[in-house]
């Protein structure tokens, strides 16, 4: 089975201080990750994903994050938080061994910048 | 591109009646969709995947007669609750994947609001 962690229910940042949202992941294959936004009232927008190649994943809005195999995480990064950044933060994994199918999300975290 | 749109945003309905809910891949076809149910600050809980032309498979613990889901073309997926319930109260976004080479990324729709009375 694959599982999504992400340990933290709320992280709080600074305007202008860089930011990290935490996601641990756990899959019998080789991990496809992703990162999506979601807004109030609003569906999950895509920030970005690792599929293979650079563990330094670059995406939408200045985000970026670090695949680690070893440590098994795929943290989110943004080097200068901006207020417009808060929001619930979804990590997720998709399993690609055996055909299984299924993407399965975190918790979410909701990232709050203060002003 | 990939824009997936959900009709209606918001809807009230009375306890005993149905409601349709509709997902509609706007600029791509979509051999998969994908309904997920979530509640007030927690994550999306799949409820079931649907396939173009052949019936959807529901995860554990969903009710298939409640939660009809037909994937008529390859554009559009509906999701209709039967007989709701207060309990059917939630926030329901549909997926649809955007086939290609490597990711088989999923794009998200804005979701419904559903408010059962």
């Amino acid at each position: 089975a694959q599982s999504v962690a992400q340990p933290e229910d709320q992280v709080n940042v600074a305007e202008g201080n860089p930011l990290t949202v935490k996601c641990t992941y756990s899959v019998s294959g080789n991990p496809y990750l992703f990162w999506y936004v979601q807004y109030p009232n609003r569906g999950l927008q895509f920030l970005l994903k690792y599929i293979t190649g650079d563990n330094l994943v670059k995406g939408s809005y200045g985000f970026e994050a670090e695949f680690n195999k070893s440590q098994t995480s795929f943290h989110l990064k943004k080097p200068s938080a901006l207020v417009s950044d808060s929001a619930l933060y979804f990590c997720a994994v998709r399993d690609f061994s055996g055909g299984y199918q299924k993407v399965t999300f975190g918790t979410g975290t909701k990232l709050q910048v203060i002003p | 591109g990939a824009v997936v749109s959900q009709h209606p945003s918001w809807v009230i309905c009375k306890s005993g009646t149905s409601v349709k809910i509709e997902c509609r891949s706007l600029d791509f076809q979509a051999t998969t969709m994908f309904w997920y149910r979530q509640f007030p600050k927690q994550s999306l809980m799949l409820m079931a995947t649907s396939n173009e032309g052949s019936k959807a498979t529901y995860e554990q613990g969903v009710e298939k007669d409640k939660f009809l889901i037909n994937h008529a073309s390859l554009t559009l997926s509906t999701l209709t609750v039967t007989s709701a319930h207060p309990e059917d109260s939630s926030f329901y976004i549909c997926s649809a994947r955007v086939r290609d080479r490597v990711s088989y990324e999923q794009y998200f729709g804005p979701g419904t609001r559903l408010t059962v009375t």
